[in-house]
């Protein structure tokens, strides 16, 4: 399944390095979202984008910075992180319409550990 | 907000058992989608259900739409090893509306 790509697939950070997540999608979708998930959390949805504008930000902190240059791809930019933010961040993209039969496609995810 | 009731929270089984596992809601949804995670991976859609009523079945796994919108269930016949893993339902009103995860059903199939 290569619908929704994600590098790197792990990354180990220091809490004062700058590091970026990459996302791309090959469905032809017009939404992409961020999610974070925690062990024994439900997923945590960061951000969605639509048609390249951001319509959703879940009270993330600022030390988590999207971007999304155009409809296929996304990034989530990181810097001084906390070692609580090691999780697996998951990007998705989905078809938003007017039919409402929203279904989102996840990538492989980005296992991330900050030291 | 919305909140997804996922039970049983995790499941053990012998291989050739069916399994059934199911979600809740507080309010109604419009869709009720089925994901499945393998460790170090994304969720995987298995099955997407947009009306009421609707049953669905993709090989050996059947998911039903309840007709008050707000459960839904998902059935594993005949499981296999290979049916290891997490099994999220997820919820949504539709259009721009975000969808609403349960936290998950961990299956463990002993052979």
């Amino acid at each position: 399944e290569t619908g929704v790509t994600q590098t790197p697939r792990h990354l180990v950070m220091g809490m004062t390095n700058k590091k970026s997540l990459k996302c791309e999608q090959h469905l032809g979708h017009n939404a992409m979202y961020w999610y974070k998930q925690s062990a024994k959390k439900p997923l945590e949805l960061m951000f969605v984008y639509n048609f390249k504008e951001q319509t959703e930000n879940n009270s993330v902190p600022s030390r988590f910075s999207p971007e999304c240059p155009n409809s296929s791809h996304l990034f989530l930019h990181l810097h001084t992180l906390q070692p609580e933010d090691s999780a697996l961040y998951l990007c998705a993209s989905s078809q938003l319409g007017t039919s409402g039969q929203e279904t989102q496609y996840f990538g492989p995810g980005t296992r991330l550990l900050v030291l | 907000g919305q909140q997804l009731n996922q039970s049983p929270q995790s499941m053990f089984i012998q291989e050739g058992e069916d399994v059934s596992m199911n979600c809740t809601s507080s309010s109604i949804f419009n869709t009720w989608l089925w994901y499945k995670q393998d460790p170090g991976e994304g969720p995987v859609l298995l099955i997407a259900l947009y009306k009421a009523g609707e049953l669905t079945s993709n090989g050996r796994l059947t998911a039903q739409f309840g007709i008050t919108r707000k459960d839904s269930f998902l059935n594993i016949s005949a499981s296999i090893p290979s049916d290891v893993g997490i099994y999220f339902c997820a919820g949504s009103l539709g259009g721009s509306e975000k969808l609403v995860f349960g936290k998950g059903t961990k299956l463990t199939v002993n052979p």
